[in-house]
C-alpha cells in the first residue's frame, strides 16, 4: 500500500521551516526521500534505516519513527531552491523495490 | 563524473507497437532500477537489475521486461503498447559501498502512446 504523505501541499515564505510526514501502514525498514522539480528527474536526498533515528545535511534532515511507522522530513530556514515535490519511498534496505508516497508539493515564495 | 543517461528522451508510438528504452548508469554503479511516473499513479517501481540479474520486480504485466548487460547498461522493453503506458520512464543507478549509499536518476524517457 502506498505511504501517505502530509501535507499534500504547502506554501512557505523564504526562511520559514517545513515538516513533511510519510506514514506507512506496513512496518518500515528503510525510507528514501527525494525532491523533484517540475520537468526534472527526482533527486535523492537521503535514506533512513530501521534502527536509525535522524540524519541530514545542511538544513535538510529527517527522522525515522519505527513505532509510528512514520518518517518526517525537516527543512529549516527554507530557500527558494527548496521548492518542488517531495516524495518518500519505503522498502527494504539493499534493494531498490520502493513504494512511493503520494508526494508533497512545497512552494517557497520570497 | 558523468550522470545517468537515458535514450531516447522522447518517443511517440502507436498502440500495439513495442518500444525499447536504454539507460547507462554512472560508472561503477551495478544496480539499475526502472520506474514509471504518471500524473495518476505517481512513481511506481518496475524492476531492478544488479550484475545482469533481475533482483526485484514490481507489479507490472509481463509486457514490461528488461535486461542488463555486462557493462551495467540496461534496457527495458514494453511490448503491445497500450494508451495507459504513456508515462515518463525513469531509470536510476545506485551504489552501496562501505555503508554509504548513493542513487542518481536519469532525465527520463517521455513515452506517448497514441
Amino acid at each position: 500500500q502506498q505511504p501517505v504523505q502530509s501535507p499534500q501541499a504547502v506554501i512557505l515564505r523564504e526562511g520559514e521551516d517545513a515538516v513533511i510526514n510519510c506514514s506507512s501502514s506496513k512496518a518500515l525498514y528503510s525510507v528514501h526521500w527525494y525532491r523533484q522539480k517540475h520537468g526534472e528527474a527526482p533527486v535523492f536526498l537521503m535514506i533512513l534505516l530501521k534502527g536509525g533515528e535522524q540524519k541530514g545535511h545542511d538544513k535538510i534532515s529527517a527522522s525515522f519513527n519505527e513505532k509510528k511507522q512514520q518518517s518526517s522530513l525537516y527543512l529549516t530556514a527554507s530557500q527558494l531552491s527548496y521548492s518542488g515535490t517531495y516524495f518518500c519511498g519505503t522498502g527494504n534496505f539493499g534493494n531498490e523495490k520502493l513504494t512511493f508516497g503520494t508526494g508533497t508539493r512545497l512552494t517557497i515564495i520570497p | 563524473k558523468a550522470g545517468v543517461t537515458q535514450t531516447p528522451r522522447y518517443l511517440i508510438k502507436t498502440r500495439g507497437q513495442q518500444v525499447t528504452l536504454s539507460c547507462s548508469p554512472i560508472s561503477g554503479h551495478r544496480s539499475v532500477s526502472w520506474y514509471q511516473q504518471t500524473p495518476g499513479q505517481g512513481l511506481q517501481f518496475l524492476f531492478e537489475y544488479f550484475s545482469e540479474t533481475q533482483r526485484n520486480k514490481g507489479n507490472f504485466p509481463g509486457r514490461f521486461s528488461g535486461r542488463q548487460f555486462s557493462n551495467s547498461r540496461s534496457e527495458m522493453n514494453v511490448s503491445t503498447l497500450e494508451l495507459g503506458d504513456s508515462a515518463l520512464y525513469l531509470c536510476a543507478s545506485s551504489l552501496l559501498a562501505g555503508g554509504m549509499y548513493e542513487q542518481y536518476f536519469g532525465p527520463g524517457t517521455r513515452l506517448t502512446v497514441t
